[in-house]
C-alpha cells in the first residue's frame, strides 16, 4: 500500500537555527513528491515539488528539499528558521488521481 | 487570479441534517479533489472529479457521502444525515487540465464542519 511517513510529530527550534523535517515514502515506483505548509485555520500552501531531474529542489520562503531514492526520503530543510515559519508541515506523494499525505510535523519556533 | 474558493468556511449541523460543501476551482482548472482532515491527522483523499464525471471515489465512505462537479457551477460535497464522526475539516483542491502541471494540486482554505 502507498504510504507517507513523517516520523516527527512535533519539532521545536530556535529562531535562526537550521531545520530538517523528515519524510519517507513507500510507493510502487518513484512518485511525485510535495511539501505543503498549513497555518492554523488555513488551507495548505505548496512549498515545493519534485517530479524528476535534479534531486535538490528549491521552494518558496527559503525552503529546499532533497530526494534520495536509496532511502525513499524527501526531507525538507531550511538554513535559518524565522518565527513566521511556525506551522504544520505535510509531506505528500502521488500525482494524477490523488495525493497521499503524511500525518504532519508541527513546528514550533522559540524566540 | 482567485485561488480555490470554498464555502462556507465553517458549518454547524445537528445530527441527522445534511451538509453541503462548495468548491470553486482556480480559473482554468478542470480537476477537483476532495480531502478530509480529522483532528491531529493528515489529509485523506476522498474523491477526484472532472467536469460531470467522477474519476476516482475510492476514498469516499460508501453511504451518506456524494460528490458532483457539474458542467456549470462549483463542485459540491454532500453529506446526508450527518453524525458526530463527520466533524472534520474538508479541503478541496484543483489542478489544471493537462501536462505535468495536472499533478500539482492547489488547495482551498477548507470548510470546518461541526456536528452537534
Amino acid at each position: 500500500a502507498q504510504s507517507v511517513t513523517q516520523p516527527d510529530i512535533h519539532i521545536t527550534v530556535s529562531e535562526g537555527a537550521s531545520l530538517e523535517l523528515r519524510c519517507n515514502y513507500s510507493y510502487g515506483a518513484t512518485p511525485y513528491l510535495f511539501w505543503y505548509v498549513q497555518s492554523p485555520g488555513q488551507g495548505l500552501q505548496l512549498l515545493l515539488k519534485y517530479f524528476s531531474g535534479d534531486t535538490l529542489v528549491q521552494g518558496i520562503k527559503g525552503f529546499e528539499a532533497e530526494f534520495k531514492r536509496s532511502q525513499s526520503s524527501f526531507n525538507l530543510r531550511k538554513p535559518s528558521v524565522h518565527w513566521s515559519d511556525a506551522a504544520e508541515y505535510f509531506c505528500a506523494a502521488g500525482g494524477g488521481n490523488k495525493l497521499t499525505f503524511g500525518t504532519g510535523t508541527q513546528l514550533k519556533v522559540e524566540l | 487570479n482567485a485561488g480555490v474558493m470554498q464555502n462556507p468556511r465553517h458549518l454547524v449541523r445537528r445530527r441527522g441534517q445534511e451538509a453541503r460543501l462548495r468548491c470553486s476551482p482556480m480559473k482554468g482548472h478542470s480537476h477537483v479533489y476532495w480531502y478530509r482532515q480529522l483532528p491531529e491527522e493528515g489529509l485523506k483523499f476522498m474523491v477526484y472529479l472532472q467536469k460531470e464525471n467522477i474519476i476516482d471515489e475510492s476514498g469516499m465512505p460508501k453511504e451518506r457521502f456524494s460528490a458532483e462537479f457539474p458542467k456549470e457551477g462549483p463542485s459540491i460535497l454532500r453529506i446526508q444525515q450527518v453524525v458526530r464522526g463527520d466533524s472534520a475539516a474538508y479541503f478541496c483542491a484543483s489542478s489544471p487540465p493537462g501536462g505535468q502541471a495536472k499533478n500539482i494540486q492547489y488547495f482551498g482554505a477548507g470548510t470546518r464542519l461541526s456536528v452537534l
